[in-house]
């Protein structure tokens, strides 16, 4: 079974706060990624890994960063939280080849006060 | 540019009835697969059942189909004998080409089983 994990289920933080969320997978996936849900916007791409120390920019880059040191975990960086970053955030993995399905985590809940 | 559709922001459906979710996508790739996914209200987004553009029959997964129609780029997610525990968020999504990361998702279809 592939397995995604996130290192939160909520998180809440203040304004200014640098915020990290992580993830984990544990199918040996090359790719990764970071979305954000907002309620009629579906999921948006926040940024992809294809490898590690590699990334690329998804849709909406702006605001966040990433790092990917080790195949299996890729984290998502809040370098200033902002109102407008209060979202869900899911983070997926997928293999380079074949079907490329994705396999998401559970999802993290942030909430920027 | 590619776009996944769906209309159907919300949908009610009887308990042990068939139902239908409605997908559409605008694409120039001749290669590219089709996903659709299920959301419950814990937020976990579950993968359902996949779509390659050259496959010639329609994909099946348990109670799961999806209804191919290429020269009309449709992807509809039939769900058969819907249970109670099948009332989430369905959301439908695109990848293009071999060589591309990126996924494309619908803004979803909520459906509620009703008993």
């Amino acid at each position: 079974d592939v397995k995604v994990t996130q290192s939160s289920r909520y998180l809440v933080k203040r304004t200014g706060e640098k915020v990290f969320l992580e993830c984990v997978q544990d199918m040996d996936h090359e790719n990764m990624f970071w979305y954000r849900q907002d309620p009629g916007l579906g999921l948006r791409l926040i940024y992809f890994s294809y490898d590690v120390k590699m990334k690329e920019k998804g849709d909406i880059p702006e605001g966040y960063s990433v790092s990917r040191e080790k195949k299996e975990r890729f984290s998502l960086i809040l370098e200033s939280a902002s109102t407008n970053q209060t979202s869900m955030y899911l983070c997926a993995s997928s293999r380079w080849q074949g079907a490329e399905t994705q396999y998401f985590g559970p999802g993290t809940r942030l909430l920027v006060l | 540019a590619q776009k996944i559709t769906q209309t159907q922001p919300g949908m009610f459906v009887q308990e042990k009835e068939a139902v239908t979710l409605d997908c559409t996508y605008d694409t120039s790739d001749q290669s590219y697969g089709l996903f659709w996914y299920k959301q419950p209200s814990s937020g976990e987004m579950i993968f359902l059942i996949y779509q390659g553009s050259y496959d010639e029959q329609n994909a099946t997964e348990g109670r799961y189909s999806l209804n191919f129609q290429k020269a009309r780029k449709s992807a509809n997610l039939v769900i058969s004998a819907s249970q109670l525990g099948d009332s989430a968020m369905y959301f439908c999504a695109m990848r293009e080409g071999p060589g591309t990361y990126k996924y494309i998702f619908g803004t979803g279809t909520r459906l509620k089983v009703l008993a």
